[in-house]
């Protein structure tokens, strides 16, 4: 079965860290871009970061350049994200996507998601 | 950076209705194009891509186009399954990155 499974979302104080990871599964992982999409609650979609299926380049929304780093390891399959100096406006659901063509043009494959909070 | 907008925020119809859905951005973006479907609870669906290519599994009621700045989503003879969200979004380059639309919800009544 083709899908996508987001794991490590937690409870974190602001100024803290972590590391979202996402599997993929029934289809050839690294012949696709991937990226990570979020969702604060209540509110619309918002496009974090996206990564080439080599992963040799990677591409950040501005407001976040800096602080997130998108990465991938195609013998494994999965696609992380390190989150770093995290604060209240980074909580939401954090989903992993797969790229249609290319490297961020459209997202036909999605996670169901996980869930970040920052929070003290 | 370029903006888009979608509208109306909210639709409210009866079944059997028609539901047209704008997406407008502040910069050509040619016809690149996705529009997504968000139910309650899950994830979002991807519908169409490149302004008017259904994906695969998208029903027929569904129809989408526009070109440049404009571009719609349209759904014929609304059905109590439609209810959702649904977003626009679009790719820009240099760097490439994606913006999606506030979202229009649709609501029956």
């Amino acid at each position: 079965e083709v899908q996508l499974l987001e794991s490590g979302g937690d409870l974190v104080q602001p100024g803290g860290s972590l590391r979202l990871s996402c599997a993929a599964s029934g289809f050839t992982f690294s012949n696709y871009a991937m990226g990570w999409v979020r969702q604060a609650p209540g509110k619309g979609l918002e496009w974090v970061a996206s990564i080439r299926g080599s992963g040799g380049q990677t591409y950040y929304d501005d407001s976040l350049k800096g602080r997130f780093t998108v990465s991938r390891d195609n013998s494994d399959n999965t696609l992380f994200l390190q989150m770093d100096s995290l604060t209240a406006e980074d909580t939401g659901i954090y989903y992993c996507a797969r790229d249609g063509r290319g490297t961020v043009t459209y997202f036909d494959l999605w996670g169901r998601g996980t869930l970040v909070t920052v929070s003290s | 950076d370029i903006v888009v907008t979608q509208s109306p925020a909210t639709l409210s119809l009866s079944p059997g209705d028609r539901a047209t859905l704008s997406c407008r951005t502040s910069l050509s973006v040619t016809s690149y194009v996705a529009w997504y479907q968000q139910k309650p609870g899950q994830p979002p669906r991807l519908l169409f891509h490149d302004a008017s290519y259904r994906a695969t599994g998208a029903p027929a009621r569904f129809s989408a186009g526009g070109a440049g700045t404009d571009f719609s989503l349209t759904i014929t003879n609304l059905e109590p399954d439609d209810v959702a969200v649904y977003y626009c979004q679009v790719r820009h380059n240099l760097p490439p990155g994606a913006t999606f639309g506030g979202g229009t919800k649709v609501e029956i009544k």
